[in-house]
């Protein structure tokens, strides 16, 4: 079955770009709507968005603005990066496979979770 | 955004109980709704979607139900696996949007 692995570092400085990588095994990005997902203990679960087809995003309205997401086909990766984070941006980060048809809409495998913190 | 409002918060139960959680959407969802079980330091897990498809190897002790913006899942005979998080999501429009989460413990 399909298997999620988050990488990247655990500590980012406040103002800097926060980047993460999802390297999916057992099965091929193409075609599937991957997004990411955080969650911290003040905001709970947030959908952060989606990537799609190497191309088609789909952004959390609260972080267009600082939300860049990216397909690499050849490596079977996502990525994401999150600009100028603050403390507020810290939380688990997961990501996740949505699946998305006829009937059904819902995140079916996820990752393990990348702790990130922003501090000094 | 539609938000999400689970009930309670937590609960606490035996096991064999019998336990339902509650989550209201702000606007109808259209039974566009998934139940996720989240047990501490691992990620979720989809237990049901479109408001009652059971999703493949979740016990059927799970079960969900409701319709416009008022849902539930209900546990028939609480499980000790079954001490948990539970989380609803919306997928009727983007953003997509979690509850709060409920957390069942032990009595």
């Amino acid at each position: 079955q399909v298997q999620l692995q988050e990488s990247g570092p655990g500590l980012v400085k406040p103002s800097e770009t926060l980047s993460l990588t999802c390297t999916v095994s057992d099965g091929s990005i193409n075609n599937q709507y991957w997004s990411w997902i955080r969650q911290s203990p003040g905001k709970g679960l947030e959908w952060i968005g989606y990537v799609y087809d190497s191309g088609t995003t789909n952004y959390n309205p609260s972080l267009k603005s600082r939300v860049t997401m990216s397909e690499d086909t050849s490596k079977n990766q996502f990525s994401l990066k999150l600009s100028s984070v603050t403390a507020a941006d810290t939380a688990v980060y997961y990501c996740a496979r949505y699946r998305r048809g006829t009937g059904w809409y819902y995140f079916d495998y996820w990752g393990q979770g990348s702790p990130v913190t922003v501090s000094t | 955004d539609i938000q999400m409002t689970q009930s309670p918060s937590s609960v606490s139960a035996s096991v064999g109980d019998r336990v339902t959680i509650t989550c209201r959407a702000s606007q109808d969802i259209s039974g566009w709704l998934a139940w996720y079980q989240q047990k501490p330091g691992k990620a979720p897990k989809v237990l049901i979607y479109a408001t009652s498809s059971l999703q493949s190897g979740v016990p059927s002790r799970f079960s969900g139900s409701g319709s416009g913006t008022d849902f539930t899942l209900t546990i028939s005979s609480l499980q000790p696996e079954d001490f948990a998080t539970y989380y609803c999501q919306q997928a009727q429009s983007f953003p997509l949007t979690f509850g709060g989460g409920t957390k069942v413990e032990i009595k």
